[in-house]
């Protein structure tokens, strides 16, 4: 099985632009799709990214994904950082009958 | 408005075994693959298990393989984790998700506490 690494946290100030990124351990990151999920203190997930770069109905267009073959890792970059973007996000990403999530990246807006 | 919700979470001591259910609205619930996905506490998400939209294929994770059982009646739009010899590292919040194709996670529910603790 592979894994997904992101960074433990992520800081940056209100307006501003912040990638988070999720590599993938083993197998081409271009071999399947990518989703994020955002998760508020005390909420579910939600999906904010579908299939590497597609927004969900909802989404703003301040998310964007990406991925990166050269590197095999994927981004997600969210533009105009509002505070109530303060959140965990995890990449997924699957292998076959295998899904697995990244460990999650703390975003603080300060 | 698609609504899923967890329930038959509680305390059970090491050993010992609990069945969650999910019920469905707002969605086809007969056509649609769904998982159950974990979160210890403090801890990132987990995938549990998976089952298809007939319930003909189901696939677990290693950690559960052989403990835990996803199951599904679409006649009542509701999903079941039975959980058998249950370990205290099983400790987490369990969310029951729709699965919007084969890769994404799309619609989860609230979560249901399992705490295993002697």
């Amino acid at each position: 099985n592979f894994m997904l690494t992101q960074p433990h946290s992520v800081s940056e100030s209100p307006g501003k632009t912040v990638t988070i990124s999720c590599t993938r351990s083993s197998g081409s990151i271009a071999n399947n799709y990518v989703q994020w999920y955002q998760q508020r203190p005390g909420s579910s997930p939600t999906n904010v990214i579908y299939e590497d770069n597609q927004r969900p109905s909802g989404v703003p267009d301040r998310f964007s994904g990406s991925i990166d073959s050269s590197s095999n890792s994927a981004s997600l970059t969210i533009s105009g950082l509002k505070t109530e973007d303060e959140a965990d996000y995890y990449c997924q990403s699957s292998d076959s009958v295998i899904w697995v999530f990244g460990g999650g990246t703390k975003l603080t807006v300060l | 408005q698609i609504h899923l919700v967890e329930s038959g979470g509680g305390g059970v001591q090491p050993g010992g075994s609990l069945r969650l259910s999910c019920t469905v609205s707002g969605f086809t619930f007969s056509a649609s693959g769904m998982h159950w996905v974990r979160q210890a506490p403090g801890k990132g998400q987990e995938w549990v298990a998976f089952i298809r939209y007939d319930g003909s294929s189901k696939f677990y994770a290693d950690s559960v393989k052989g403990r835990f059982t996803i199951s599904r009646d679409n006649s009542k739009n509701t999903l079941y984790l039975q959980m058998k010899s249950l370990r205290t590292e099983d400790t987490a919040v369990y969310y029951c998700v729709k699965a919007a194709d084969s890769e994404t996670f799309d619609i989860w529910g609230q979560g249901t506490m399992v705490t295993v603790s002697s």
